[in-house]
């Protein structure tokens, strides 16, 4: 089993929908939670982060993170064709001294007009 | 303000070749690290510079090496190239919070090995 488990779709939706986006993982000691966006052919590029549970907005972005079930998600509100990409969860927690990034291995994000 | 920077974009080399991909890191940033995303799959960390010292790494073999110079720019050394080196090669900059939080990546360089 991975330590970050993330459903790789492609998840297809209609333009203006609300998308949900999702991770599991395993590792109790992950205390930092991000998003990442990456377009085809190119760097991720980070969308928002959150520290422990509890929710956070950023415009149409909404990340929640349950620790208790060791779940996230990432909503979407008025989904657009720009958003369109595949989008990465990453999470971090103390390991020798450092905070290390474990990714998911990506939901691939289709929106269409 | 400069964001992070690879080069090559694209390489093409042969089975048991040397390969050295370079990263400037983004103006204020003293942490980089590298990863390999192989298609279809997240960002794998292979290793973390911070002030000039290795501070982390992954699990992959010692023919993976790098390097951070004083300007915080980074460099990524592969030696005796396998097939499955292909991938694409991201480097990530940080700011000096300590939990990578907000790494910024590069639009990464797309290494294949023949």
């Amino acid at each position: 089993q991975k330590e970050v488990e993330q459903d790789p779709g492609p998840l297809s939706v209609p333009e203006g929908a609300i998308v949900s986006l999702n991770c599991t993982y395993s590792n109790s000691a992950f205390q930092y939670f991000m998003w990442y966006r990456q377009y085809s052919r190119k760097g991720p590029e980070l969308l928002m982060y959150t520290y422990s549970s509890g929710n956070k907005e950023d415009g149409r972005f909404t990340a929640q993170v349950d620790k208790s079930s060791k779940y996230i998600s990432l909503f979407i509100r008025d989904s657009q064709p720009s958003d369109s990409a595949t989008y990465l969860c990453a999470m971090s927690g103390p390991s020798g001294g450092s905070y290390i990034p474990t990714f998911g291995r990506g939901t691939s994000l289709i929106v269409h007009p | 303000e400069t964001g992070v920077t690879q080069s090559p974009t694209h390489l093409i080399k042969t089975r048991g070749q040397q390969v050295t991909l370079r990263c400037s890191s983004q103006s204020g940033h003293n942490t980089v690290s590298w990863y390999q995303q192989a298609l279809g799959q997240g960002p794998q960390f292979i290793f973390q510079y911070y002030r000039e010292e290795e501070n982390g790494r992954g699990n992959f073999p010692p023919r993976f090496s790098g390097l951070q110079f004083p300007n915080y720019s980074s460099e990524l050394n592969v030696n005796a190239l396998e097939l499955d080196d292909s991938a694409l090669y991201l480097c990530a900059s940080s700011p000096p919070t300590g939990q990578n939080t907000e790494a910024f990546f590069g639009q990464g360089t797309r290494l294949t090995v023949v």
